[in-house]
């Protein structure tokens, strides 16, 4: 059971480039979510999903895009990739709604 | 809307001090309160929660209790160990409507416990 896995842990991306956040968990979750870190400012829910098929947006979805077509995967999609995108990525899982989550060990990203 | 101030990092402490970190909340309706802990390079994991008024969450010697009449859930531990050493992120969830639930994080207190 390896609970959520996130890929890549580091990537460089040039200014207008794009790139696919990769999140798996294998616990059977039907909510997924996708977070951003910065530093010193605690966690924005960027987009969540409640299920296969089902995605919403969060606090800070500007600039990225999500699809779930299974319920193990969550890719974050980032299109033109921007200095203001570089902080730290978190997918995170929950079996319902306002229960625990479950996150994943993290993408940094660093725009240039 | 919802919010989450917890006391400004970073806080320092020798090995076997009290740990006290603040945490207070705004909510628009009836949330569950977490504190979640964040180990150098990790992905945030759950340390404690409670889900409503006088509740007490305890995990690992940390120790927190709901306190609806202050809005406040704050993190304590009697003696810190420097395996304690981490990112601490108090968090409430709260109904968005139609049963749908989202959580809302403080920005961290770092601590630090030296030997």
């Amino acid at each position: 059971n390896a609970g959520v896995t996130q890929t890549p842990k580091f990537r460089i991306l040039k200014i207008g480039q794009s790139m696919t956040l990769q999140c798996t968990q294998d616990m059977n979750h039907n909510y997924m979510y996708w977070y951003r870190q910065d530093p010193g400012m605690g966690l924005k829910l960027i987009y969540y999903s409640v299920g296969a098929g089902i995605t919403d947006k969060g606090e800070v979805p500007n600039g990225y895009n999500v699809s779930r077509s299974t319920t193990e995967d969550f890719p974050l999609r980032l299109e033109l990739a921007a200095p203001s995108q570089t902080s730290v990525y978190f997918c995170a899982s929950s079996y319902s709604t306002g229960s625990e989550q479950f996150f994943g060990p993290g993408t940094r990203l660093t725009v240039l | 809307g919802n919010s989450v101030t917890q006391m400004e990092g970073p806080v320092t402490l020798s090995e076997e001090a009290f740990l006290t970190i603040n945490c207070t909340y705004t909510a628009t309706g009836y949330p569950s309160l977490f504190w979640y802990v964040q180990y150098p390079g990790e992905g945030l994991q759950l340390l404690l929660k409670a889900t409503k008024a006088d509740d007490k969450g305890s995990n690992k010697g940390f120790e927190a209790t709901y306190r609806k009449e202050t809005t406040s859930f704050h993190l304590e531990k009697g003696s810190v160990q420097v395996s304690d050493s981490a990112v601490y992120f108090c968090a409430l969830s709260d109904s968005t409507g139609a049963g749908s639930y989202q959580l809302t994080f403080g920005k961290g207190t770092k601590l630090s416990v030296i030997p």
